[in-house]
């Protein structure tokens, strides 16, 4: 299986900050790489896919980037509303393993 | 709008057996590949099993393989997960999510399965 592996597992930011997540895989999956935001009780929402595509209806400040094994999120300038937890996922096969999460809270 | 709402969820007895149901709307149905992924609680993701447009291939994640079964009925508009012989570690929320070229674009709100005597 493909392992995926995010850090940091937790950050504390202020609103208006620049967050970087980072996703590194096992082994190279191209850019079979998405990202995931959840709130507390919800569930899972797209943000990124295939590794730098924004879904639609989502705010600019969200970006990914990276190929190969190394993947980054990028929220430029937080807004209260991002404060979550991230999740990268490989697609590139079965299982579909994702990352053990970020947690981003408030400073 | 695309609309995913799972059901079946609830207490059983571990060596039980479970039938989730997700109903999908607002979307050609059979086009997509259908994911269940689950989290226990206080946990992360973990993709559970997929299955094909036509229901024809399945996977799983390779704990779950012999237990759990998933199946699709197109003209219902509808993805089953039969989960059998169930422990107490398959205690978590369910989601039902939609596949495809990107990534699970659309997830239910999820059904919470507790396993537990």
């Amino acid at each position: 299986d493909i392992q995926m592996t995010q850090s940091p597992l937790s950050l504390s930011a202020s609103v208006g900050d620049r967050v970087t997540i980072t996703c590194r895989a096992s082994q190279s999956i191209s850019t079979y790489l998405n990202w995931y935001q959840q709130k507390p009780g919800q569930a899972p929402k797209a943000l990124i896919y295939v590794a730098s595509n924004v879904q639609s209806g989502v705010p600019s400040r969200f970006s990914g980037s990276g190929i190969g094994t190394d993947f980054t999120l990028t929220i430029t300038s937080l807004q209260p509303e991002d404060f979550a937890t991230y999740y990268c996922q490989q697609s590139y096969n079965t299982p579909y393993t994702f990352g053990q999460g970020t947690k981003v809270e408030i400073k | 709008e695309v609309e995913l709402v799972e059901s079946g969820g609830g207490l059983v007895q571990p060596g039980g057996s479970l039938r989730l149901s997700c109903a999908a709307s607002g979307f050609s149905f059979g086009n997509y590949w259908m994911h269940w992924v689950r989290q226990a609680p206080g946990q992360g993701l973990v993709w559970v099993s997929r299955i094909s447009k036509d229901g024809i291939i399945t996977n799983y994640a390779e704990s779950l393989k012999g237990r759990f079964t998933v199946s699709r009925d197109n003209a219902k508009n509808t993805v089953y997960l039969e989960m059998q012989s169930v422990r107490a570690e398959d205690t978590a929320v369910y989601y039902c999510t939609r596949g495809g070229d990107r990534g699970f674009d659309h997830w239910g709100p999820g059904t919470l399965v507790t396993v537990s005597s």
